[in-house]
């Protein structure tokens, strides 16, 4: 069965770049009407969409981060990635990756990867 | 953006009883956009029910959904202690796609 695993250094520095993958295994990332997103939760606060990628390639971000956030996929190596250029401590999260399906009858998040704690300190 | 405000913030409650639950949108959603997700502590959130009132594969028949427009309802008929958690709506209806804030249903 399809699963997301999301990898990149745990630790950033504040102003610095925040780098993620997530793998996806199991199946193609290239098949079906998918978009694959970056979604993030702060330490016992909800959870923030940051944006998605089409599986043709075409990107929709959250506007609160869209000056900052680049979401590119690698079909050949099956992962997607996400970039977040001046992080400052306040983005100190769980990052989340996770397939949005959508169908002509619905639209839901139908897989998350287990996420990763990535911590914004000097 | 289309806000989502779910109420109450926590629901106190005993094993076997029943939890209402409600997400009010700031503007119409279409039901084909609407989903609802569990949280447990340390996991990430599992689908529970899409479509306003579609139960995803797995889920036990006392969770559902209804509502229209900009009111939604998710429904707990007898509380199991594994049902316990934090519950999220979500929207994407209208780009950006949007979480509520979360209904927290815990141990009375």
């Amino acid at each position: 069965q399809v699963q997301l695993q999301e990898s990149g250094p745990g630790l950033v520095k504040p102003s610095q770049t925040l780098s993620l993958t997530c793998t996806v295994s199991g199946g193609s990332i290239s098949r079906g009407s998918y978009y694959w997103s970056w979604i993030r939760q702060p330490a016992g606060k909800g959870l923030e969409w940051i944006g998605r990628i089409s599986t043709g390639g075409s990107t929709s971000y959250n506007p609160s981060l869209k000056s900052r956030v680049t979401i590119s996929v690698d079909t050949s190596k099956s992962q997607f990635s996400l970039t977040l250029s001046s992080v400052t401590a306040a983005e100190t999260a769980v990052y989340y990756c996770a397939r949005y399906l959508t169908s002509s009858e619905s639209w839901y998040f139908d897989l998350w990867g287990r996420g990763t704690l990535v911590t914004v300190s000097s | 953006e289309i806000v989502l405000t779910q109420s109450p913030g926590t629901l106190s409650l005993s094993p076997g009883e029943r939890a209402t639950l409600s997400c009010r949108a700031s503007q119409s959603v279409s039901s084909t956009y609407l989903a609802w997700y569990q949280q447990k502590p340390g996991q990430a959130p599992r689908l529970l029910i899409y479509g306003a009132s579609s139960r995803a594969t797995g889920i036990p028949d006392r969770f559902s959904g209804s509502g229209s427009g900009t009111d939604f309802t998710l429904t707990i008929s007898r509380l199991e202690p594994e049902d316990f958690a934090v519950y999220y709506c979500q929207q994407y209806g209208s780009s950006p796609l949007t979480f509520g804030g979360g209904t927290k249903v815990e141990i009375k």
